[in-house]
């Protein structure tokens, strides 16, 4: 079965905290893609990143992290130096063959504090 | 800008009405997707078409009537909704359901409220 879990509901820190998101996968399939998305109020989901199932390499955009572990199924989401317009809903999706499906997990409400 | 275009953005219709929703994109992609995304929930996938047919439908009350015309054009045709059916539905497109791992590209979605 494939499940993503973001176990954090909701975080709030103060403007300038860096704040990791954590989110942790379950699947059986040796090739899958990891993703992250943000949902401002406003609805839209904007994609943020993916990563393949062989590239373990962490990545840096700007303010933005993203450490990729198999060894302990995590793909967690790190922001710098934190800002009142990063305040929304994060999403983790996982994507699989076996299902061919994007699977979401429940999501993380980071709320950022001027 | 989104490069996905969800029209209306809000629609509130009685149960007996009958509505549709649009989404359209001009990225050149050949799948396209309907979820809808209940308050302080994830999307649930509704219904996905490759290459304007429906490869996937998960089990979506017949009330849901989804269409495709062109590549470029996705509607929902909505009947006879529910009050429970109220939420937010979002379409997304990506390249090519063939090529795994595409990222999927959001509209801003239409709030439905059922009265």
């Amino acid at each position: 079965a494939q499940k993503v879990t973001q176990a954090q509901t909701e975080i709030s820190v103060v403007e300038k905290e860096d704040v990791t998101l954590d989110c942790v996968y379950e699947t059986r399939d040796t090739t899958y893609y990891l993703f992250w998305y943000k949902q401002p109020p406003s609805g839209e989901l904007v994609f943020l990143i993916r990563r393949n199932s062989f590239d373990e390499q962490n990545e840096i955009s700007g303010r933005y992290s993203w450490n990729f572990q198999k060894s302990t199924s995590s793909f967690n989401f790190t922001i710098t130096a934190s800002q009142v317009v990063d305040s929304a809903v994060y999403f983790c999706a996982l994507y699989g063959g076996a299902t061919n499906k994007l699977i979401f997990g429940t999501g993380t409400l980071l709320a950022v504090q001027p | 800008d989104t490069e996905v275009t969800q029209t209306p953005k809000h629609l509130v219709m009685g149960m007996t009405n009958k509505k549709s929703l649009k989404c359209e994109q001009h990225m050149g992609h050949r799948a396209m997707y309907w979820y809808k995304q209940k308050a302080k929930k994830p999307p649930e996938l509704m219904f996905v078409y490759s290459y304007e047919k429906l490869s996937i439908n998960e089990s979506v009350p017949s009330r849901f009537s989804p269409e495709c015309p062109n590549s470029s054009l996705l509607n929902l045709h909505l009947h006879a909704l529910q009050p429970e059916d109220s939420a937010l539905y979002l379409c997304a497109s990506s390249p090519w359901r063939g090529r795994p791992g595409q990222p999927q590209h959001f509209g801003d979605g239409t709030r439905l409220s059922i009265l």
